[in-house]
């Protein structure tokens, strides 16, 4: 099972760019990188999520290098209502999944 | 598209009581799963169904701790008796299938205070 490793938290101010990296050293061949965004008193949300490379929605982007040892969400031109938790898990592709929800970084955008 | 409805949403019961909490997932998933989200800390997956059979169990702690998923729809999870360090936030979340490229939907979750 691939832990990963997040800052506990970020600050960043309304209209910019927020990269939020994790690590995950023992990523296996077949594990996909999802990203998670909770608000207080609410269950979290689905942001993201990837193999390789680079995914872009239409919130974020994820960008995953090609040793896939770690993982950057980027969050556009972020606002308050952006302020939350952001989980990044690894998540196994087939039958059995095995996950694990770290601690998550706080994310707090100041106007 | 109606969403992850779970009941009650708060609770408060005293140590050594039972409480039980209920998810309906959204139609059509098949995996539904329990987490158990302490105060500071990401959500702790307790029970992983797919349909109304378990497939991971292992952080569930079975002395204290059930949870059922008859005719694979609904589900139920109970603590008895309740201890404090039980005091949490109960997600209930469900997908269409289970591993990576899954999304998990949640509910809003139910608050149980433990005194």
């Amino acid at each position: 099972l691939a832990k990963t490793t997040q800052p506990i938290s970020m600050d960043s101010y309304e209209g910019q760019e927020v990269n939020i990296t994790c690590s995950h050293n023992n990523i296996a061949t077949n594990d996909y990188i999802t990203w998670y965004q909770q608000f207080p008193s609410q269950g979290p949300r689905f942001i993201i999520q990837g193999y390789k490379t680079k995914v872009t929605n239409e919130v974020a982007s994820l960008f995953i290098p090609a040793d896939r040892k770690s993982s950057t969400l980027s969050l556009p031109r972020v606002s308050l209502s952006d302020t939350a938790v952001y989980y990044c898990l690894v998540e196994e592709l087939y039958n059995f999944n095995k996950f694990y929800f770290g601690s998550g970084t706080k994310l707090n955008v100041k106007p | 598209e109606a969403g992850v409805a779970q009941s009650p949403r708060y609770k408060i019961i005293e140590k050594r009581q039972s409480v039980a909490f209920w998810c309906n997932p959204i139609s059509g998933h098949a995996t539904l799963y329990w987490y158990q989200q302490i105060l500071g800390q990401g959500p702790k997956l307790l029970i992983q169904f797919q349909n109304n059979g378990v497939v991971d169990d292992s952080q569930l702690p079975k002395d204290r701790f059930s949870a059922e998923r008859l005719k694979g729809v609904d589900s139920t999870l109970k603590i008895q008796p309740a201890k404090l360090e039980d005091s949490a936030v109960y997600l209930c979340a469900s997908s269409l299938g289970r591993g990576g490229g899954n999304e998990q939907f949640f509910g809003p979750g139910t608050r149980l205070t433990v005194l």
